[in-house]
């Protein structure tokens, strides 16, 4: 079993739609949560940092950690086709530490 | 933001041959350095971690004398392929941690490598 579990879509959701993406990790030594967005054959962009359990929130960006539950979720608003991307989850157990990667959710998003 | 550069972006190279790959952070000091690899459609795959003036610790399953790393300066590490083989074929991701920023990882845009 993988430390960090995420569904590989693809995800195909019409243009204005909220989008919805989550991992599911098993180390709960996991302090540190990422998610990173990936255009094809370029590297991974850095979204949303969370510290420990709680929401954050970037525009049109949501992060949410629940520790107790080791979920994460990313919600985009008003996604858009530019949005269409893979976007990875990633976590580490300190800082400065090794990154931990989910496969990576293929999202497309339709006009 | 903080910029990480890769060069080249790509390289086709015949087997046997060696190939080195730059990664520099342009606006900041890096004193951390990390080498990923990802193959299509897969996640990315630590192959080590790379502090300025000292050797690379590498994951496990990693070859040490094959994928060579130095990391000379705060802004410059470098991956070195040596006799690559077809099966070295990958995109190779560099990222860099800017210091007193807490967990950040800033990734540079990737190096695709074919090995004929």
């Amino acid at each position: 079993q993988k430390e960090v579990e995420q569904d590989p879509g693809p995800l195909s959701v019409p243009e204005g739609a909220i989008v919805s993406l989550n991992c599911t990790y098993s180390n709960s030594a996991f302090q540190y949560f990422m998610w990173y967005r990936q255009y094809s054959r370029k590297g991974p962009e850095l979204l949303m940092y969370t510290y420990s359990s709680g929401n954050k929130e970037d525009g049109r960006f949501t992060a949410q950690v629940d520790k107790s539950s080791k979920y994460i979720s990313l919600f985009i608003r008003d996604s858009q086709p530019s949005d269409s991307a893979t976007y990875l989850c990633a976590m580490s157990k300190a800082a400065g530490n090794k990154l931990t990667f989910g496969g990576g959710t293929r999202v497309l998003v339709k006009p | 933001g903080a910029v990480v550069s890769q060069h080249p972006s790509r390289v086709i190279c015949k087997s046997g041959t060696s190939v080195k790959i730059e990664c520099r952070s342009l606006d900041f000091q890096a004193t951390t350095m990390f080498w990923y690899r990802q193959f299509p459609k897969q996640s990315l795959m630590l192959m080590a971690t790379s502090n300025e003036g000292s050797k690379a610790t590498y994951e496990q399953g990693v070859e040490k004398d094959k994928f060579l790393i130095n990391h000379a300066s705060l802004t410059l590490s470098t991956l070195t392929v040596t006799s690559a083989h077809p099966e070295d074929s990958s995109f190779y991701i560099c990222s860099a941690s800017v210091e007193g920023e807490v967990d950040t990882q800033y990734f540079g845009p990737g190096t695709r490598l074919t090995v004929l």
